[in-house]
């Protein structure tokens, strides 16, 4: 069965400081994807970025990083030189593609970060 | 903007009415998502559907319905509803065909329908 596990519930920083969310997932399958979507007070679900399980290279987008580590299940997010506006709920997420083809999403509970001026 | 569109943006309605939430999937996709929000449950996969067809099923409760008709659009039916039913309600859609396992079909998610059942 499919499981994802993001252990901080709500992470409070000042602003410009870094921050790491964590993300355990599990998974039997060997081909499977993750992905963070954020959702900011407004509501929409925002996304951030798609791995693939054959891909563990890092990667780095502007203040946001990602690290995919399979030996221990993780695909962590940290945020560089926090800002306000990236005040939000982040959420990580796993799809396995079932027999079947369909290739839902299984979200973890969500971290809700709030940056401090 | 995803390309995907829900209505309403907000439904306040009663316990023991039903409603239906409707999504417009973006052009040319054939598969329609729907998971619900809640704040006990998290976000969790209730239904799919690929062109007209269910493909695939979540903890979707038997007072829940949905189908997706011949222009791809879906509709979510909530019946007898309840307290615990308000939750925001998103409709995600991608496509176009089903995807290897080699492959991913990006999901793009709509702005959500806020249910309030008071």
């Amino acid at each position: 069965a499919q499981k994802v596990t993001q252990a901080q519930t709500e992470i409070s920083v000042v602003e410009k400081e870094d921050v790491t969310l964590d993300c355990v997932y599990e998974t039997r399958d060997t081909t499977y994807y993750l992905f963070w979507y954020k959702q900011p007070p407004s509501g929409e679900l925002v996304f951030l970025i798609r791995r693939n399980s054959f891909d563990e290279q890092n990667e780095i987008s502007g203040r946001y990083s990602w690290n995919f580590q399979k030996s221990t299940s993780s695909f962590n997010f940290t945020i560089t030189a926090s800002q306000v506006v990236d005040s939000a709920v982040y959420f990580c997420a796993l799809s396995e593609a079932d027999r079947g083809g369909s290739e839902k999403l299984v979200f973890g509970k969500g971290t809700k970060l709030t940056v401090n001026p | 903007d995803s390309g995907v569109t829900q209505t309403p943006k907000h439904l306040i309605t009663a316990t023991g009415q039903r409603v239906t939430l409707r999504c417009s999937p973006r052009s040319g996709d054939l598969s329609v998502y729907w998971y619900q929000q809640s704040l006990d449950q998290g976000l969790q996969f209730l239904i799919q559907y690929y062109n007209g067809e269910e493909r695939a099923k979540g903890n979707i409760l038997e007072r829940f319905s949905a189908q997706q008709f011949p222009d791809l659009h879906s509709e979510l039916n909530l019946s007898s509803l309840e307290l615990g039913d308000s939750a925001l309600y998103f409709c995600a859609s991608s496509g176009p065909g089903l995807a290897p396992r080699s492959s991913y079909n990006e999901q793009f998610f709509g702005p959500g329908t806020r249910l309030t059942v008071l």
